[in-house]
C-alpha cells in the first residue's frame, strides 16, 4: 500500500541551527502538508502546498520556516534557526486532490532542540 | 480558536464492549469529517470519514455518526479490542479548502 515516508525519524540539534526534514508523499497525490505535535498537545497545521507553492499557512509558520519540493518526489520543511519551542513531532501528509478528503500521514520526524 | 473539540481526554472500556468517542465543532462551513487513530511515536492513521451529506458511515467495527444540527460527530467501535487502545483524533475540513483542523484527541484504553 502506498505510504508517506519521512526522514529522519529523530533529529537532535542545537538551538540556532538549521534543520531540514524530508518527506516523500504518496506518488499520485497533489497536495502536501506539514503538521506538528508538541508533546501531549494537539496536532497543529503548519502549511499546505500545491502546484509548487504554498496554498495556506498557519500563524506558526513564520519566516523561520520554509517548504520546498525540489524534485518530483521530495517535499521538505526547513527551519532556519531552531528554537527550543520547535521541539515536536513533525508530520508530513499528502492528499490526492481537493475532492478526495482523506489525508495520509507519514510516521513523523521527532525534532529535539537543545 | 478551537473549532474542533474533543471534550473527553480519556476513555476506558472493557474488551468486547462499545467505545464511543465524541467530537464537537463550531464552524458550520465544515463539510467533511475524519477520524484518525494514533499510537505513540507514530503518525496518525486514517480510520473513517463522513461527508456532511450523510449522517452515518460504517466500515467494519467502526461507525461514524454525524449530527449536523448539533455540530456533533461520534465514532463507535464495536466490539472494542485491546489493540484499539490509542489516541483518537477527529478532524474537519471545508471541502475545496486546504486546512484540516484537528481536535485535541481522546485516549482510549480497552481493558482485557
Amino acid at each position: 500500500e502506498p505510504e508517506v515516508t519521512q526522514t529522519p525519524s529523530h533529529q537532535v540539534t542545537q538551538m540556532g541551527q538549521e534543520v531540514i526534514l524530508r518527506c516523500v508523499p504518496i506518488s499520485n497525490h497533489l497536495y502536501f502538508y506539514w503538521y506538528r505535535q508538541i508533546l501531549g498537545q494537539k496536532v497543529e497545521f503548519l502549511v499546505s502546498f500545491y502546484n509548487n507553492e504554498i496554498s495556506e499557512k498557519s500563524e506558526i509558520f513564520d519566516d523561520q520556516f520554509s517548504v520546498e519540493r525540489p524534485d518530483g518526489s521530495n517535499f521538505t520543511l526547513k527551519i532556519r534557526s531552531t528554537k527550543l519551542e520547535d521541539s515536536a513531532m513533525y508530520f508530513c501528509a499528502s492528499r490526492a486532490d481537493l475532492i478526495t478528503g482523506e489525508l495520509f500521514f507519514g510516521e513523523g520526524s521527532r525534532l529535539t532542540v537543545l | 480558536d478551537q473549532q474542533v473539540k474533543q471534550n473527553s481526554p480519556s476513555l476506558s472500556v472493557q474488551e468486547g464492549r462499545i467505545s464511543i468517542l465524541n467530537c464537537d465543532y463550531t464552524n458550520s462551513m465544515f463539510d467533511y469529517f475524519l477520524w484518525y487513530k494514533k499510537y505513540p511515536a507514530e503518525g496518525p492513521t486514517f480510520l473513517i470519514s463522513i461527508s456532511s451529506i450523510k449522517d452515518k458511515n460504517e466500515d467494519g467495527r467502526f461507525t461514524v455518526f454525524l449530527n449536523k444540527s448539533a455540530k456533533h460527530l461520534s465514532l463507535h467501535i464495536v466490539p472494542s479490542q485491546p489493540g484499539d487502545s490509542a489516541v483518537y483524533f477527529c478532524a474537519a475540513i471545508h471541502s475545496g479548502t486546504y486546512k484540516y483542523i484537528f481536535g485535541t484527541g481522546t485516549r482510549l484504553k480497552v481493558l482485557a
